[in-house]
């Protein structure tokens, strides 16, 4: 099983639609979640971290579910502008605790 | 303000050429990254240098090397580049190590390796 997984999609959806993407990891003892945007040919960037009660950022929700070890990121309204992969981020547990990405789930908002 | 940045933002080679990519932060962060993303693959990281003076290696570090210059600088070095090695590179950093940060990342160099 891999570390991190992610559906890649495309997830095509109207706008104003609402849009849901999982992230699945696999290391029990990971901390800190992560969720960045990348837009095509360009660098990562954070979109939001993901607390352990969940946590809101204007049209986007990050939620993190320990038991079932996996994070999910919902947003609502879609915009155009919100075409673009956006990648989970999950650390490892024990020693240095690296960042390990996902594949990435890419969004096409459709008008 | 620049963040991080990147030298070259393209380059072509040719198999057996070597070349180093530079990278640089200004935000006084400990830890820096290099990654590569290749289609399908996601962002793997390459080597990692927690903080000045020290550097780790990655998932996938064979076929390269790195120096932490001082804080701001961390270099990624292809000694004999090989086809395989044509990816984009992305060099980040971060306040502190841990993962527990977010990372910053600079916006890439594309390399092609013939």
């Amino acid at each position: 099983r891999k570390e991190v997984e992610q559906d890649p999609g495309p997830f095509n959806v109207p706008e104003g639609a609402t849009v849901a993407f999982n992230c699945t990891y696999s290391n029990s003892a990971s901390q800190s979640f992560f969720w960045y945007r990348q837009d095509c040919r360009k660098e990562p960037k954070l979109l939001m971290s993901v607390y352990s009660s969940g946590n809101e950022d204007g049209r986007f929700t990050a939620q993190l579910n320990r038991a079932s070890q996996y994070i999910s990121l919902l947003i609502r309204d879609s915009k155009l502008s919100d075409s673009a992969t956006y990648l989970c981020a999950v650390n490892g547990g024990g020693g240095y605790q690296k960042v390990t990405f996902g594949t990435g789930t890419k969004l096409q908002v459709i008008p | 303000n620049a963040g991080v940045t990147q030298t070259p933002k393209f380059q072509v080679l040719k198999t057996g050429q070597s070349m180093t990519l530079q990278c640089a932060q200004d935000m006084n962060h400990n830890s820096m990254y290099w990654y590569r993303q290749d289609p399908g693959m996601g962002l793997r990281l390459i080597y990692y240098s927690a903080s000045e003076g020290t550097t780790d290696k990655g998932e996938v570090p064979n076929g390269y090397n790195v120096s932490r210059l001082n804080k701001r600088e961390f270099s990624l070095r292809l000694e004999s580049a090989a086809p395989s090695q044509t990816s984009v590179y992305f060099c980040a950093s971060s306040q502190q190590g841990g993962g527990q940060e977010t990372q910053y990342f600079g916006p890439g160099t594309r390399l092609l390796v013939l």
